[in-house]
């Protein structure tokens, strides 16, 4: 199946710092790609859905200027957690959808564990 | 808006037995339903899809799901259980012609007894 990959796997850092992580599809184009946090113990929320060369469209209750998000190109996406507390703490993972058709399933990344202290 | 239940939140089944994982599932227009399995600290392998057609829908690693219209429901299955099938299973609705966007359950934890 299609690759997607994620960059760092994990992090650390200093509270009041930001972080960038990165989404990649490997071997394939993604018109769109999505941003999910997950909880321990819980399900996947979608944070935003980003869309290539244009803005990203967030959920309900997700703050657009503290999660960045950038779709610069087919094949890449980042999060930028900005000015990161530690109640940011969490599993974060994105997905892509292989090719347009809205019927195809996605393909998710490895998923990036961010740790504030 | 559409929604997704897994009413279990760990199924313990012994190796060789059959398994099965439920989810009903809730959408205002037509489902297009997904099973993903989790492995700890990874993220999320598709399984299986149901968009339309046959409702026994036939995926990776021997799984099974069944589309039941009547009853709401897309339960995960597979005839003989393995220990390296334990993970957290997640099942997934996309209302298409509602909001379209893809809801997840909140998982169901498979434990594979040897």
């Amino acid at each position: 199946g299609a690759v997607v990959s994620q960059h760092p796997s994990w992090v650390i850092c200093k509270s009041g710092t930001s972080v960038k992580i990165e989404c990649r599809s490997l071997d394939f184009q993604a018109t769109t790609m999505f941003w999910y946090r997950q909880f321990p113990k819980q399900s996947l929320m979608l944070m935003a859905t980003s869309n290539e060369g244009s803005k990203a469209t967030y959920e309900q209750g997700v703050e657009k200027d503290k999660f960045l998000i950038n779709h610069a190109s087919l094949t890449l996406s980042t999060l930028t957690v900005t000015s990161a507390h530690p109640e940011d703490s969490s599993f974060y993972i994105c997905s892509a959808i292989f090719g347009t058709s809205l019927y195809n399933e996605q393909f998710f990344g490895p998923g990036t564990r961010l740790t504030v202290l | 808006a559409q929604s997704v239940a897994q009413p279990e939140d760990q199924v313990n089944v012994a190796e060789g037995n059959p398994l099965t994982v439920k989810c009903t599932y809730s959408v205002s227009g037509n489902p297009y339903l997904f099973w993903y399995v989790q492995y700890p600290n990874r993220g999320l392998q598709f399984l299986l899809k149901y968009i339309t057609g046959d409702n026994l829908v036939k995926g990776s690693y021997g799984f099974e799901a069944e589309f039941n219209k009547s009853q709401t429901s897309f339960h995960l299955k597979k005839p003989s259980a393995l220990v390296s099938d334990s993970a957290l299973y997640f099942c997934a609705v996309r209302d298409i012609g509602g909001d379209d966007k893809i809801i997840f359950g909140k998982g169901t934890r498979l434990h594979i007894l040897p």
